[in-house]
């Protein structure tokens, strides 16, 4: 068990550019979620994911922000003509799914985003 | 939809007295709770969970915390902190009823615990 693993660990950009952010979850882990966070802040939901499939995606997000996980295992999260706003921590985080002893998930160190 | 409420942004505790961080949740269904850490410029490292059972459960770094369905709370606690509890808080729900069962965490509690 290597842990998630968050690459790259920092990413500055200037505005307009766009990003991607790789994670790899633990390897017998099907659920995979991506969380913001921003300075003093709770994560904030974005996406999750079941092996390949989305099961969700915040309201929160705009069109610019999308995130896939082709062939269930690592997963990248893609945002295009990044903002200022955008500037924050993006947290990968995995867990099994099913049985009350497979459902906390395990958060990578995360990606700091710095947009100029 | 869950949701978790940490009414307090900062906790001081004199290094020795218990400790405790609130955190009441809303969930449609029967709730998973967690809490984590995090220590600065780090990822969020998990502490504890309730799934059923006993109300009290116990995790990692002598941290405890108490399920209270009537209350829907799930505060944290610690009988004698110590200078490296100093971190952010997490309190998390998953609600396992209805199929949406992502991980919501609240804003976090800043915990100080002064020598």
């Amino acid at each position: 068990d290597t842990g998630v693993s968050q690459n790259p660990r920092h990413k500055i950009t200037k505005r307009g550019q766009n990003v991607t952010f790789r994670c790899d979850p633990i390897s017998e882990h099907n659920r995979l979620y991506w969380y913001r966070q921003t300075l003093g802040q709770g994560p904030e939901f974005l996406t999750y994911f079941q092996n390949e499939a989305q099961l969700e995606k915040s309201r929160l997000l705009s069109d610019r922000f999308s995130a896939e996980r082709p062939k269930g295992s690592f997963s990248t999260l893609e945002i295009q003509r990044t903002e200022q706003g955008d500037s924050a921590m993006y947290l990968c985080a995995s867990s099994r799914q099913g049985g009350p002893s497979n459902t906390e998930a395990f958060f990578g160190q995360g990606t700091r985003l710095t947009v100029v | 939809a869950q949701s978790v409420a940490q009414p307090e942004d900062q906790v001081n505790v004199a290094e020795g007295n218990p400790l405790t961080v609130k955190c009441t949740y809303s969930v449609s269904g029967n709730p998973y709770l967690f809490w984590y850490v995090q220590y600065p410029n780090r990822g969020l490292q998990f502490l504890l969970k309730y799934i059923t059972g006993d109300n009290l459960v116990k995790g990692s770094y002598g941290f405890e915390a108490e399920f209270n369905k009537s209350q829907t709370s799930f505060h944290l606690k610690k009988p004698s902190a110590l200078v490296s509890d100093s971190a952010l808080y997490f309190c998390a729900v998953r609600d396992i009823r209805y199929g949406d069962d992502k991980i919501i965490f609240g804003k976090g509690t800043r915990l100080h615990i002064l020598p």
